[in-house]
């Protein structure tokens, strides 16, 4: 079975600059999220969807970020203008709907290093 | 909001046995998580508490006090590719929904 697929794997961009993510779930996982990783420190959820429906996207800036799930599967985000400070990893995990099993393991993909110069 | 808290790093020995302990305040507590991460990589799942008590899954076993809001990951037989971060998450219960909320991660590393 395929994991959950990411591109690109690295990004190197200019500051002001946009850019995207690209994001395949794992099939028939309904619930996606994309995340931020700072060096040394744990994920930080950026937003969540459960099919096409962003559940929580309490911790997206939105004035920069935005992200969109058209048909539940793929899902794209996006930074602009990008700053310096955006530098990070995005990772991107999906899993089956919660109310379906017991437990909602995350599943990851390997991330995309973006790079803001 | 969650506080999670774990060591930074840790080092133990090749064939040691090591403990990572992670303690967490939050309410609304409905299960945690350990995941392992190694340099460059994604997040794996290693295993999953809601329940007092131990958790074994061949060399990895995790721990739950909900009491005391304490849980510790337990490694035997130690190996050179268990070098890795392990985080543990939280569960939450949040208005309807279930989240997860990541702590920073116990980088550990294995020595000769």
């Amino acid at each position: 079975e395929a994991g959950v697929v990411q591109s690109p794997r690295y990004k190197i961009i200019e500051k002001k600059q946009p850019v995207a993510f690209w994001c395949n779930p794992i099939s028939g996982h309904n619930t996606l999220y994309w995340y931020l990783q700072n060096l040394g420190q744990g994920p930080e959820l950026l937003i969540r969807y459960e099919n096409e429906e962003a559940v929580d996207d309490s911790q997206l800036p939105k004035d920069r970020f935005s992200a969109e799930r058209l048909k539940g599967v793929d899902s794209t985000l996006k930074i602009q203008p990008a700053e310096l400070g955006d530098s990070a990893v995005y990772l991107c995990a999906s899993s089956l709907d919660p109310g379906q099993q017991v437990t909602d393991t995350q599943y990851f993909g390997p991330g995309t290093r973006l790079t803001v110069l | 909001g969650q506080n999670i808290d774990q060591p930074t790093e840790m080092t133990a020995t090749e064939g040691a046995i090591v403990q990572i302990n992670c303690t967490y305040q939050t309410s609304g507590f409905n299960g945690l998580f350990w995941y392992q991460q190694h340099a460059g990589e994604a997040p794996t799942f290693l295993s999953y508490n809601v329940l007092d008590g131990l958790e074994e899954k061949g060399r990895f076993s995790s721990f739950l006090s909900r009491s005391k809001g304490y849980s510790y990951l337990l490694l035997k037989e130690l190996q050179m590719k268990d070098s890795a971060s392990y985080l543990c998450a939280v569960r939450v219960d949040s208005g309807g929904y279930q989240k997860v909320t990541f702590g920073t991660g116990t980088k550990l590393q294995v020595i000769p």
